[in-house]
């Protein structure tokens, strides 16, 4: 079965520190994507980046990046010298393409980046 | 920007009574989902729809029901509304295996 997991229900660290948001997640199938998304508190769902299963390479987005790693069935990501702009919920997720791509999300994990 | 609109941004209705929600693409897309996100809980897969009159249950589908006449237009249903049902709703559509959310609406029933 699908399952996404987030451990951290809600972290707070001061602007400039680094932080990780940690993604578990669980599937049968070879073939799957994972995701991740950023909710503001204006409530808005903003898509981050998207990884297929066969893609373990890490990837880097300017403060942002990504660490997959399948021998342990994660997803993390890193925001670099946060800023209070960055203070959301962040919710990891996973589809299978042969289930008509229904996304199964995490819980989240809210974010407070403090001045 | 996805093209996706939703309809009414906020509700307040009462038990018992019908609502629609209303969930608009404007560019061709196949998949269309319809969420509920809750506190504690994340979002929650509804409902959603592979094609025009083609859709499936997703994980919390007891009380709703969807229509899709139209690529465009995918419809929310609640037949009779109850409290557990006060929500955030979001629609989503399924562009290249990346899902992009509609807004949301508030929905409150009292």
């Amino acid at each position: 079965a699908q399952k996404v997991t987030q451990a951290q229900t809600e972290i707070s660290v001061v602007e400039k520190e680094d932080v990780t948001l940690d993604c578990v997640y669980e599937t049968r199938d070879t073939t799957y994507y994972l995701f991740w998304y950023k909710q503001p508190p204006s409530g808005e769902l903003v898509f981050l980046i998207r990884r297929n299963s066969f893609d373990e390479q890490n990837e880097i987005s300017g403060r942002y990046s990504w660490n997959f790693q399948k021998s342990t069935s994660s997803f993390n990501f890193t925001i670099t010298a946060s800023l209070v702009v960055d203070s959301a919920v962040y919710f990891c997720a996973l589809s299978e393409p042969h289930r008509d791509d229904k996304i199964i999300f995490g819980k989240g994990t809210r974010l407070h980046i403090l001045p | 920007d996805a093209g996706i609109t939703q309809s009414p941004r906020h509700k307040v209705t009462e038990t018992g009574t019908p609502v629609t929600l209303r969930c608009h693409q404007t560019e061709n897309h196949r998949y269309m989902y319809w969420y509920r996100q809750d506190p504690g809980h994340g979002l929650r897969l509804i409902h959603y729809s592979y094609g025009v009159k083609d859709t499936d249950k997703g994980e919390v589908s007891d009380g709703y029901s969807v229509s899709r006449s139209k690529t465009e237009d995918f419809l929310l249903t609640l037949e009779s509304a109850t409290s557990s049902q006060t929500s955030v709703y979001f629609c989503a559509i399924m562009n290249s295996y990346e899902q992009y959310f509609g807004p949301g609406t508030r929905l409150t029933v009292t």
